[in-house]
């Protein structure tokens, strides 16, 4: 993509072991923020990290921002079945205020 | 509150009909952007109005497509004529304009046949 990827595309595990995806974009940005999509609903906004923050927790949720490499991680430990949806990574389109480029997203299946 | 309302949920029509999505934001909220959701192009953004004004339409594919937002409350997305292509998820999602977060509502599946 020009603007950017995520990765795995898809990722299944067991319950109870952590889930890493990983996104790389590809413009400067000041802020990146995830957002999870269960399956027929609208998207929901997890965590939001901005660039002079290296890493930020919320719940079981960890995310990292590294602005040299361009890439971020959101790092979902102790994963529960209710975790399974697609996770998207969303960072701004340059030269705008609050218009944002949404990832491809990472299908999480967690099997119970 | 009830969160972003959209209407209708599922829409199934034929070609070249007129369709016309429905879209509540929550309340006080003064950014409004149109998404669509499909397998091949995953979300795009469509078009976004700031106090109820279209800023960029950019994203809006062709003619056919064309969005309102006549008050705070309310927004429509209409399609005409509508062809089998703009079968998609599309959603609706409300921000305050200071803050980056955006909040979803629950998406119209649109089937043109």
């Amino acid at each position: 993509s020009q603007q950017g990827e995520e990765d795995p595309q898809a990722l299944s595990i067991q319950e109870g072991e952590n889930a890493t995806m990983n996104c790389s974009y590809k413009t400067s940005i000041n802020n990146l923020q995830w957002y999870r999509q269960n399956s027929g609903r609208g998207l929901v906004h997890l965590i939001l990290i901005r660039s002079n923050e290296r890493e930020k927790h919320s719940g079981r949720l960890r995310v990292t921002l590294d602005t040299s490499k361009k890439s971020s991680s959101l790092l979902i430990t102790a994963s529960r079945a209710a975790d399974t949806a697609s996770y998207f990574c969303v960072w701004p389109l340059p030269n705008t205020g609050n218009q944002f480029y949404f990832g491809t997203g990472t299908s999480l299946t967690v099997i119970p | 509150d009830a969160g972003v309302i959209q209407s209708p949920r599922h829409e199934v029509t034929e070609m070249g009909q007129e369709v016309t999505l429905r879209c509540k934001p929550i309340s006080g909220h003064n950014s409004l952007f149109w998404y669509r959701q499909t397998m091949m192009r995953g979300l795009e953004l469509l078009i976004y109005f700031n106090n109820n004004v279209p800023i960029d339409d950019s994203g809006m594919p062709e003619d056919r497509f064309s969005a309102k937002m006549p008050n705070a409350s309310f927004s429509t997305l209409k399609i005409q004529p509508s062809e089998p292509r703009d079968s998609a998820v599309y959603f609706c999602a409300s921000s305050l304009a200071t803050q980056l977060e955006q909040f979803f509502g629950p998406g119209t599946r649109l089937t043109v046949l």
